[in-house]
């Protein structure tokens, strides 16, 4: 059974403070994503990575930055936070299995309060 | 551009089958359909996929019709605990994974 964690189910910061969010995965797989999750806009793709130091912009990467040090693990980091980065933030994970569609298991999400 | 569409609601009666379907009438040969539900304030939890061929597993089924044109994921017995949005998503990429808005499904006792 595939296991992706978030540090965090909830989270309130303040305006312009610089905020972690941790995601770990134990199924030893080679990619990992990160999004974030609006009303009336889906899921958003912010970074991903395809391997340990790879990282890749997704369609929303401004105010963000990753970092993947171990292959387990990818964190999200909110440089200095805004209120409109008030969200539902989700990582997932996922094997590369060549050409084949590899499927995406996410976490629980953590909500992020902006204040 | 939404490659998929799915009605907004759905209600089903407990300890029935729950039909969800899913139309995707632009699908590309080599675009896989999945499924993914998410339950209130949780991440989205894999279901099902397939390609061409009715996949079974235990969850769910999914249909796909021949043409490829659309799909209809089957909850053979639903539970209260599948209340839920349901999405469809096609997809060719790792990282083309685009929810749209999913059906609401509520199953009702």
């Amino acid at each position: 059974d595939v296991k992706v964690t978030q540090s965090s189910r909830y989270l309130v910061k303040r305006t312009g403070e610089k905020v972690f969010l941790e995601c770990v995965q134990d199924m030893d797989h080679e990619n990992m994503f990160w999004y974030r999750q609006d009303p009336g806009l889906g899921l958003r793709l912010i970074y991903f990575s395809y391997d340990v130091k790879m990282k890749e912009k997704g369609d929303i990467p401004e105010g963000y930055s990753v970092s993947r040090e171990k292959k387990e693990r990818f964190s999200l980091i909110l440089e200095s936070a805004s209120t409109n980065q008030t969200s539902m933030y989700l990582c997932a994970s996922s094997l590369t299995l060549g050409i084949q569609q590899e499927t995406q298991y996410f976490g629980p999400g953590t909500r992020l309060l902006v204040l | 551009d939404a490659k998929t569409t799915q009605p907004t609601s759905m209600d089903c009666a407990e300890g029935r089958a729950a039909n969800l379907p899913c139309n995707h009438s632009t699908i590309s040969g080599n675009e896989y359909v999945y499924w993914y539900r998410q339950i209130h304030s949780q991440g989205p939890q894999y279901i099902i996929h397939g390609l061409k061929n009715n996949e079974t597993n235990e969850m769910a089924s999914l249909i796909i019709t021949e043409d490829r044109k659309s799909s209809t994921l089957i909850l053979p017995h639903a539970t209260l605990r599948d209340t839920a949005v349901y999405y469809c998503i096609v997809r060719v990429g790792n990282n083309d994974m685009r929810f749209g808005a999913g059906t609401r499904l509520t199953v009702k006792p």
